[in-house]
């Protein structure tokens, strides 16, 4: 099972305007969220973070927002760069008895930011 | 550079052959994961080491794969007896307590012809 969705395969975004990436998740046990960029050849790099007692976290260009309720989490990129372009992954995990923090990843969004 | 390192980056072998793979953890970083990437797909977790006590695997981890951190520091990944079904990009990371940021090494792209 898909535990952690993202449904969007590919997004096209112009220079300058806002990226918006989305993420679902279905377990009510995973406690903080992640996102990581991707590019080709490379293991994947954090970008940022959110706890499940916040609802939103911000670095720079970069907002994580945290729906509970529904179980939804999105990344905004503003302004989007043409290095933004990349494969994104949301992650999340649950700590377990053993004090793990497996990641459970999504499928990942490659984004594509236009000139 | 004080970020993880893997090695090899790149390793192709011949089915039936054994293969063993090396990660260095950021030096502070107790906690050690290794997941493993197939085209098209998120990494999927495989084990975890907290200094040196492998504490979790997988199912995805088959008998034929073997994972060890002596001395909680580097780690190994070793498959025996590679079928073509292992060839993947195989990940590392590293990390604080919890909850804290995963940071991930580069991989090694294992091909098995």
């Amino acid at each position: 099972d898909q535990q952690v969705k993202q449904n969007s395969p590919s997004l096209s975004v112009q220079e300058g305007r806002i990226s918006i990436l989305n993420c679902d998740y279905t377990n009510s046990m995973f406690d903080y969220f992640l996102w990581y960029k991707k590019y080709p050849a490379e293991g994947p790099t954090f970008l940022i973070s959110i706890s499940s007692i916040k609802d939103k976290n911000e670095d720079g260009r970069f907002t994580v927002f945290l729906n509970k309720s529904a179980k939804h989490l999105s990344l905004h990129i503003v302004p989007s760069q043409p290095g933004d372009s990349a494969v994104y992954f949301c992650a999340a995990s649950a700590r377990n008895i053993q004090g793990a923090q497996k990641l459970v990843f999504g499928q990942g969004t490659r984004l594509t930011i236009n000139p | 550079d004080t970020g993880v390192s893997q090695d090899p980056r790149h390793k192709i072998t011949k089915r039936g052959q054994n293969v063993t793979f090396r990660c260095d953890p950021i030096s502070e970083h107790n906690r050690l994961y290794w997941y493993r990437q197939t085209l098209g797909q998120g990494p999927e977790f495989l084990t975890y080491f907290q200094n040196e006590a492998q504490l979790e695997k997988s199912r995805l981890l088959s008998d034929r794969f073997s994972a060890e951190r002596p001395k909680g520091s580097f780690s190994t990944l070793e498959i025996q007896r590679t079928e073509q079904g292992d060839s993947a990009m195989y990940l590392c990371a590293s990390s604080r307590g919890y909850p804290h940021e995963q940071y991930f090494g580069p991989g090694t792209r294992l091909t098995v012809t």
